[in-house]
């Protein structure tokens, strides 16, 4: 199976700050047949259900605000925050979906400072 | 708008069995694949099963193998979790997602909460 393995654990963080989340893969998650990163990024805020961010380590879903910035290549992957705001807080999970089974991070809790 | 709507959660005893649904709608169900994924009290995600859109081919995680099936009705639009033997372990609140056409977890159910205790 491959391992995410997810940093930090927790970040207390001000509004208006930027915030990084990292996470590493124990193989490469890029595709040679299309050249993609088959890498996600999802936010789960309490007591709700996790929603997708970032998919192919750097595109946007439809509706994701422009301060939600995925980066990274090969094993080494990124969530940016840039000027977090309040609704931000959540927790945030990598996930790797190239080969089965798929296999989560162990997620960040991102807090208030 | 997608939705999806889990339902037959509950307090079960260990070694006994339940059945997840979770409703699907507007969308076409039959086009997708479609998972179940699971997250224990204050942990994090954890996938457990996924079904071919065809329900042709499942993949299941290790420790669920030969106890949980995972199903599906296309004519109802409904996705299902047997879950036989149920263990402590087996606690979790279960979400059932969908597969968009990029092979990522899209849309998410709100989740339905099992307990296996005595």
């Amino acid at each position: 199976d491959i391992v995410m393995t997810q940093s930090p654990f927790s970040l207390a963080v001000s509004e208006g700050e930027m915030v990084t989340i990292n996470c590493k893969s124990s193989q490469s998650l890029l595709s040679s047949g299309n050249q993609k990163n088959y890498l996600a990024w999802y936010q789960q805020k309490p007591g709700q259900s996790p929603k997708l961010l970032i998919y192919y380590a750097s595109t946007r879903q439809s509706g994701v605000p422009d301060r939600f910035i995925g980066s990274g290549s090969g094993t080494d992957f990124t969530l940016t925050i840039s000027d977090v705001q309040a609704e931000d807080l959540a927790d945030y999970y990598c996930l790797q979906h190239y080969s089965y089974p798929p296999t989560f991070g162990a997620g960040t809790k991102l807090e208030l400072k | 708008e997608v939705q999806l709507v889990e339902s037959g959660g509950g307090l079960v005893q260990p070694g006994r069995s339940l059945k997840l649904s979770c409703a699907a709608s507007g969308f076409t169900f039959s086009d997708y694949n479609m998972a179940w994924v699971r997250q224990a009290p204050k942990k994090g995600l954890e996938w457990v099963a996924t079904i071919s859109y065809d329900g042709s081919s499942t993949y299941y995680r290790d420790s669920v193998k030969g106890r949980f099936t995972i199903s599906r009705d296309n004519a109802k639009s409904t996705l299902y979790l047997q879950m036989d033997s149920l263990r402590s372990e087996d606690t979790a609140t279960y979400y059932c997602a969908r597969l968009g056409i990029l092979r990522v977890l899209d849309y998410w159910g709100q989740g339905v909460m099992v307990t296996v205790s005595s």
